[in-house]
């Protein structure tokens, strides 16, 4: 069974400064899709990036890059200058590339940013 | 317009009783989700559909029971409602296959049973 583990259940980050959140996970397929997702505390589940097995190249949305080390089955996020609204729990997530597959989250990390 | 919705978004009743949860995507997806998240955050996969179909079912106690009446209406009913079944509750959709992948989630049920 795959298995997604966030080793930290909570960070904090000076405003405007950078935090890397990190993920593993356990699979033994090839081709599968990674994600973070955002919870604030409105409970929305926020799409913040993706990223796909087989690109090498690791996804970057504005403020947000991944490190994906596929070998090492290592995913972790990373955000630089932070802002207050960055503030939430975020959830590290996992998918197998077929057809009507689930999403296997970690535990997640509350992030802090301090002002 | 909103693209997952579920309705009610707050619930809060005593246990024993029955209630419902509604939920219905425009995204035109095929496949949709039940997932619960518990009090430390946790989520979990409960059940999911595809075309009306059930593809996913959990370790989940039949007094729960998702009901997809057409691809784009998911609805989970609880019988018999327990203190344990106090949650959020995401419906969520996703295409079938390839690129991107992700789920799109609507903004969760709150269940509280007394």
């Amino acid at each position: 069974a795959q298995t997604v583990t966030q080793s930290q259940p909570e960070m904090s980050v000076q405003e405007a400064e950078t935090v890397t959140l990190s993920c593993t996970y356990d699979t033994s397929e090839s081709d599968y899709y990674l994600f973070w997702y955002k919870q604030p505390p409105s409970r929305q589940m926020i799409l913040v990036i993706r990223q796909e097995a087989y690109k090498q190249q690791n996804a970057t949305e504005n403020r947000f890059s991944v490190n994906f080390q596929k070998a090492a089955k290592s995913f972790s996020l990373k955000i630089s200058d932070s802002q207050l609204g960055d503030a939430a729990m975020y959830f590290c997530a996992y998918r197998r590339s077929r057809f009507g597959e689930k999403l296997t989250f970690g535990t997640g990390t509350r992030l802090t940013i301090i002002p | 317009d909103t693209a997952v919705s579920q309705t009610p978004k707050y619930l809060v009743t005593q246990m024993g009783n029955d209630k419902s949860i509604k939920c219905e995507q425009n995204l035109g997806h095929d496949t949709m989700y039940w997932y619960k998240q518990d009090s430390k955050k946790f989520l979990k996969i409960m059940f999911s559909y595809n075309n009306k179909e059930l593809i996913i079912n959990e370790t989940v106690p039949n007094r729960f029971s998702p009901k997809s009446p057409d691809k784009a209406h998911l609805n989970l009913h609880i019988n018999s409602l327990e203190l344990g079944d106090s949650a959020v509750y995401f419906c969520a959709s996703s295409q079938d296959r390839g690129w991107p992948g992700e789920l799109f989630f609507g903004e969760g049920s709150r269940l509280t049973v007394l």
